[in-house]
Parts: structure tokens; sequence; C-alpha cells
């Protein structure tokens, strides 16, 4: 079972403001260590949406931004559109666990 | 373009092994650890091993560790994942990512590559 919870759905309607909570503890993302972002829609591979807490890749929409405080992160879609419906997983690294972890997931619906 | 791909999955019994490969080109292989992830059917993504550029550091899940050996070839810009006493649980597509050495965020991802664990 992962160290990182997030909620396992959250749903909104077209154009709306959605987030998505990963909470840790204080061997990962409370001992400072970094959290990422990722989406994956079903058959394909997942991508990198969010890095270093707050940092976009190119290509990746303005509408997509994450934040870290504590023990927790949370990524933002803003202007929600029928294609972001996807999985969303966090990512950071657990030094009890000597190894990276991802968060349980979170499905974003589109109503 | 930075390109991803993966190779060696397929069916085989409880307590066999297999080897996964991972072909990597469009950038420097040497420049960037390299890792290995999984998905259950079902499941949420699972973080399994990462290599350093030079191969000297490798860590491993817990529910792999003593099992697994990841490895690569920086000659050949390959990555592998020899998996041994494969057990049901560890059906899964397994995806191999280009790895941040720094930072640990992983871009991109190949496409995966199917193991199943069955008699």
């Amino acid at each position: 079972q992962s160290v990182l919870t997030q909620p396992p759905s959250v749903s909104g309607a077209p154009g709306q403001r959605v987030t998505i909570s990963c909470t840790g503890s204080s061997s990962n993302i409370g001992a400072g260590y970094d959290v990422h972002w990722y989406q994956h829609l079903p058959g394909t591979a997942p991508k990198l949406l969010i890095f270093i807490n707050n940092n976009r890749p190119s290509g990746v929409p303005d509408r997509f931004s994450g934040s870290k405080s504590g023990t927790s992160a949370s990524l933002a879609i803003s202007g929600l559109q029928a294609e972001d419906e996807a999985d969303y997983y966090c990512q950071s690294y657990d030094s009890s666990l000597s190894g990276y972890v991802f968060g349980t997931g979170t499905k974003v619906t589109v109503l | 373009q930075v390109q991803l791909v993966e190779s060696g999955g397929g069916l085989v019994k409880p307590g066999g092994s297999l080897r996964l490969s991972c072909e990597a080109s469009g950038f420097t292989f040497t420049d960037y650890y390299m890792s290995w992830i999984r998905q259950a059917p079902g499941k949420g993504l699972e973080w399994v091993s990462y290599i350093s550029t030079g191969g000297t550091t490798r860590k491993y899940a817990d529910s792999v560790k003593g099992r697994f050996t990841i490895s690569r070839d920086n000659a050949k810009n390959s990555l592998y994942l020899q998996m041994n006493s494969l057990r049901a649980e560890d059906t899964a597509v397994y995806y191999c990512a280009r790895t941040d050495t720094n930072y640990g965020w992983s871009d991109p991802w190949g496409q995966g590559t199917l193991v199943t664990v069955s008699s």
C-alpha cells in the first residue's frame, strides 16, 4: 500500500476548478522531498504534468498547477476540459523506504 | 525525439523468470538515471526500481527486493530488469522511464510491456 494518500475520485463540470490532494508524512513530503505529478490515460504511457512541486514541462497547459505545504501537496486543474478526464498520481521520495513512492491515484471525471 | 521501447514481457509460470529490456534513443543515456515502474490490473502505479547513471547505485521496492535485478548497458543505450521467483502479484504492465538524477521525476515513459504470471 502506498504511503501517499490521494482521494479516489474527483469530478467537476467543464470550466470548473478541481483540486487533488496528496497527503504524506514526515519521511517523504514532510521531510522536504519534492513532489511530482503524472497524468495517465488508460492504455497510454503516463505523462509528467508537474515536476519539483510547481513546475510545468513545456507543452503542459497553465491550467495545471501544483503546490506543496507541510506533509501535503496539491494539484489544481482550472478550466476543466473533457480531455482532462484521466488518472492522476503524485510521486515523492521516502527516506524510510529508501525509494520513490507514488500516490494511490485519483480519477478525474468531467461531468 | 526521445523514445523508450520496452520488450520481453509475456506469460510465465509462478516461480519462473523473465528479463525485460528497454531501448532508449534521442537523448544522452548516460546523463540520466533510469527506472522501472509497474501497474497491476486495476491498481495504481508502483515504483519498482531505479539505477544511477553508471550503474553503481540501484534501489528496489521492498516488494521485489532480492528477486529483481536492474541493470543497464550504456554502450547499447539499454536498460534491463531481470525478474526471478515471479509471483502472481507481479502481474502488471511494466514501464521504463528516464529519471532525473537530482529530483527523481520521470519523463518520458515507454509504452509498457505486459508481464503475466499464471499457471
